[in-house]
Formats: structure tokens, sequence, C-alpha cells
């Protein structure tokens, strides 16, 4: 079946513009994960749902950073006036239940974000 | 709270030598343990796991093994080839709770 798909795959724009990042995750999944992943770094957790409600979003850098999810199903991710260091792969991520035991992450191939 | 370690990178080794990439974690209650792999231009993807302890998750001549009594689960592989090159993340997953990753470790495997 059909993965977790992210839209766009590339977005270049400009400081100080808004940008909006979605992710489709896979049908029936009720957990999704937004984490960045700067070049040559690690995982940087944003926030996590579980449905439609984001129980933790302590990792969301600043208030330009916000997150909705919709029907339990598709998510946005928007950056308002987006500054040069927000640059880096955003990847979206879903499971089947959560935090159940043995429920793998299924991640996107993400979205590369320059702001020049 | 949970937290995952793992050692640092990069690590560079020979084709055909044997690999250890070594993860420890903190967690109350009863985890789940997860490797995940990021080859390099593609997404992360699930390599093995290991839902309770003494597990031995296994997959493309990786394993790990769930050690509750060293809070452990160190990745390994015989013989490495260069395509294992690649960052391996360690991650676990309790219910109810954010999945937890560590930070990642590199692996560069010369011809």
């Amino acid at each position: 079946g059909a993965g977790v798909s992210q839209s766009p795959s590339n977005k270049v724009t400009e400081k100080g513009k808004d940008v909006e990042l979605r992710c489709d995750p896979i049908s029936g999944h009720t957990a999704l994960y937004w984490y960045r992943q700067s070049l040559g770094q690690g995982l940087e957790f944003l926030i996590y749902f579980q449905g439609n409600s984001a129980p933790d979003k302590s990792g969301l850098p600043s208030d330009r950073f916000s997150a909705e999810r919709t029907g339990g199903s598709v998510s946005t991710l928007t950056i308002q006036r987006t500054q040069q260091e927000d640059s880096a792969v955003y990847l979206c991520a879903s499971s089947s239940t959560g935090g159940a035991d043995n429920s793998p992450l299924h991640f996107g191939n993400g979205t590369r974000l320059t702001v020049t | 709270g949970n937290s995952v370690t793992q050692m640092e990178g990069p690590v560079t080794l020979s084709e055909e030598a044997f690999l250890t990439i070594n993860c420890t974690y903190t967690a109350t209650g009863y985890p789940s343990l997860f490797w995940y792999v990021q080859y390099p231009g593609e997404g992360l993807q699930l390599l093995l796991k290991a839902t309770k302890a003494d597990d031995k998750g296994s997959n493309k001549g990786f394993e790990a093994t769930y050690r509750k009594e060293t809070t452990s689960f160190h990745l390994e592989k015989g013989s490495v080839q260069v395509s294992d090159s690649a960052v391996y993340f360690c991650a676990l997953t309790r219910r109810g709770f954010k999945t937890i990753f560590g930070a990642g470790t590199r692996l560069f495997v010369k011809a």
C-alpha cells in the first residue's frame, strides 16, 4: 500500500515568508510525528500527534512553528516568517497505534526547505 | 524520563570487518527497541526491532539483542559491506509515549 507522503519534496522560500508543509500518513495510522534533520545531523523532534490532538509539542523551536492535524489523517506544519536557520529536511512519520509496544515508525521522504 | 544514548561516530571500517554500534537506554516500564537506518539520499527505514527482554531482532545480517539487565540494544554485523554505509539510529517506544531516538551513528565502510 501507499507509504507516508510528504509535499512538496523541495521548497525554496525567501526569508520572512510563510511556508506550509504537508504530510499524508499511512491510512489508519493514529500517531503522526514531525522531525527536523539538518545536514549531517540527527533527528530533532518537533511534535507528536495522537489522533487530532498533540500530547507533546515540546520540540517546536519557537512560536513561528505550528502544526495541526485534521480528521486523524493529514497534517500540516506551518513556519511563519521563515529564517535561514529553518533550512533543513522536515520529516514526517506515522505509526499504527502510537505508543503501542511494537509499532515502528514509517517515514516519508521529507521536505527539503531552503530559506534564502 | 526516557532516553537513548548511542556511540558517537563516524565509525569507519574496512569491508568484511565486524561491526558493533552501542546503544543504551533509560526507560521505566517495558519499552520496545528499534534500529532504523538511513542510506545516503534516502529516508529512514526500520532495520530491526525487539519488543521484550532477551528478544533478538535481525535483518540483512544485522542483529541486536534486548538486554534488560544492562539496558542495552547494541547493533552487530559479522561482516560489513560497502553498501552498509549509512546512518544508524537506535530508538525506543513505550506505550502511550512518543518514540525517542538516539543521535545517530554514521558508518563508513571502505572497499
